[in-house]
């Protein structure tokens, strides 16, 4: 997981609180990304990030918020945490996207696991 | 919904077998990808198979791509017990710089 970090690694939390995830990138890619990952559900896409408040939306981005000041961060927020959004979550960074080698080549942080009560 | 979905969900074998997990998806397609993820740990990237590529290797990896049958495998020769892990595919779609994931195969790989 060198060059990527998740923090916190492990939260709990209750429902109806705001909670937010931190990624940090010391590789300067250009492209971030929040996933969650649930039992048969594989890997979901929350939201992702072309550029400094460059975001956009994934499949499962109700209930979520990102924001992107600086290359190196991206915050994921949860507003009001509810039962559901329990779940590992993972950010993932890319430096190149289209026809090149390394193209949407994804490196992934360790994870962080949240339990909302 | 899920542009990848992966063939067996669980897949035992033993040491020295080989190991051969499916892909399937829906809509055409940029690039297929495999990753591995370890328990608790963060999924890591293995082989990137290009829509116009047939067939790639790397080391005891190897991925084909059927295009016309919208489907892809992972071959794992001689398995490991380090191999061990679930197994994803991801797929990228027309100028989106974002994958989308299957369910992954939980591959146990026993002595």
């Amino acid at each position: 997981d060198a060059g990527i970090t998740q923090s916190p690694r492990h939260k709990v939390t209750e429902t109806g609180t705001p909670v937010t995830l931190r990624c940090h990138q010391t590789e300067n890619h250009r492209y971030m990304y929040w996933y969650r990952q649930d039992p048969g559900h594989g890997l979901r896409l929350i939201h992702y990030s072309y550029g400094v408040k460059d975001t956009d939306k994934g499949e499962v981005s109700d209930g979520y918020s990102v924001s992107r000041s600086k290359t190196e961060d991206f915050l994921l927020t949860l507003e009001s945490a509810t039962s559901s959004q329990t779940s590992v979550y993972f950010c993932a960074i890319s430096g190149a996207t289209g026809g090149g080698s390394g193209a949407n080549v994804l490196t992934f942080g360790a994870g962080s696991r949240l339990t909302v009560l | 919904s899920q542009q990848g979905e992966e063939d067996p969900q669980a897949l035992s074998i033993q040491e020295g077998e080989n190991a051969t997990m499916n892909c399937s998806y829906k809509t055409s397609i940029n690039n297929l990808q495999w990753y591995r993820q370890n328990s608790g740990r963060g999924l890591v990237h293995l082989i990137l198979i290009r829509s116009n590529e047939r067939e790639k290797h790397s080391g005891r990896l190897r991925v084909t791509l059927d295009t016309s049958k919208k489907s892809s495998s992972l071959l794992i020769t001689a398995s490991r017990a380090a191999d061990t892990a679930s197994y994803f595919c991801a797929t990228v779609t027309g100028t989106a710089s974002k994958l989308t994931f299957g369910t992954g195969t939980r591959l146990q790989v026993t002595l």
